[in-house]
């Protein structure tokens, strides 16, 4: 079982669209969850930190729940620039040391 | 823009040469950290360095080592190229406040190829 999973998609949503990923981590003890956003043969860019209280910006939500170990994010009225692959990150401390994992990430495309 | 930036932005090597890729912080962080990303993969985490120090590592061979800087700024060396190292190479950012919740801030990448 890899350590962060996605499903890979892509969803493909029409502008206005609500959509919705999610992403399951295998270590309890992770201790921060973020989401960036990657566009073609960029760098990941920060979309949003998670946490258990949830976590809103504008269109966008996140949230974690610990106890059956997923993050997600919520897209509302989605745009045609929401069209990216969208990357899920988990970080914590382990025997060796900082570990940071990311997703393999899922694709979104929003149509006209 | 992030204020993280790495050098060279594209680079070709042939198998068995050895690359160094450089990366310079955004003000003020004292941490960064190395991913691979092959294409069609999320990146993978090679170490960190916090302070000078290798403060974790994925699960990469020895032949990938890294150094960090008193100014911060960092190198990835990476040994004995494979044709599979070819890869996007990025490096990321952080200010460390003890703990792993800090947000990463990610600079621009080299994209190396092996033949």
């Amino acid at each position: 079982r890899k350590e962060v999973e996605q499903d890979p998609g892509p969803f493909n949503v029409p502008e206005g669209a609500t959509v919705a990923f999610n992403c399951t981590y295998s270590n309890s003890a992770s201790q921060s969850f973020f989401w960036y956003r990657q566009d073609c043969r960029k760098e990941p860019k920060l979309l949003m930190s998670v946490y258990s209280s949830g976590n809103e910006d504008g269109r966008f939500t996140a949230q974690l729940n610990r106890a059956s170990q997923y993050i997600s994010l919520l897209i509302r009225d989605s745009k045609l620039s929401d069209s990216a692959t969208y990357l899920c990150v988990v970080n914590g401390v382990e025997t060796g040391g900082f570990k940071t994992i990311f997703g393999a990430g899922t694709r979104l495309f929003v149509k006209a | 823009e992030t204020g993280v930036t790495q050098s060279p932005t594209h680079l070709i090597k042939t198998r068995g040469q050895q690359v160094t890729l450089r990366c310079s912080s955004q003000s003020g962080h004292n941490t960064v950290s190395w991913y691979q990303q092959a294409l069609g993969q999320g990146p993978q985490f090679i170490f960190q360095y916090y302070r000078e120090e290798e403060n974790g590592r994925g699960n990469f061979p020895p032949r990938f080592s890294g150094l960090q800087f008193p100014n911060y700024s960092s190198e990835l060396n990476v040994n004995a190229l494979e044709l599979d190292d070819s890869a996007l190479y990025l490096c990321a950012s952080s200010l460390d406040t003890g703990g792993a919740t800090d947000t990463q801030y990610f600079g621009p990448g080299t994209r190396l190829t092996v033949l």
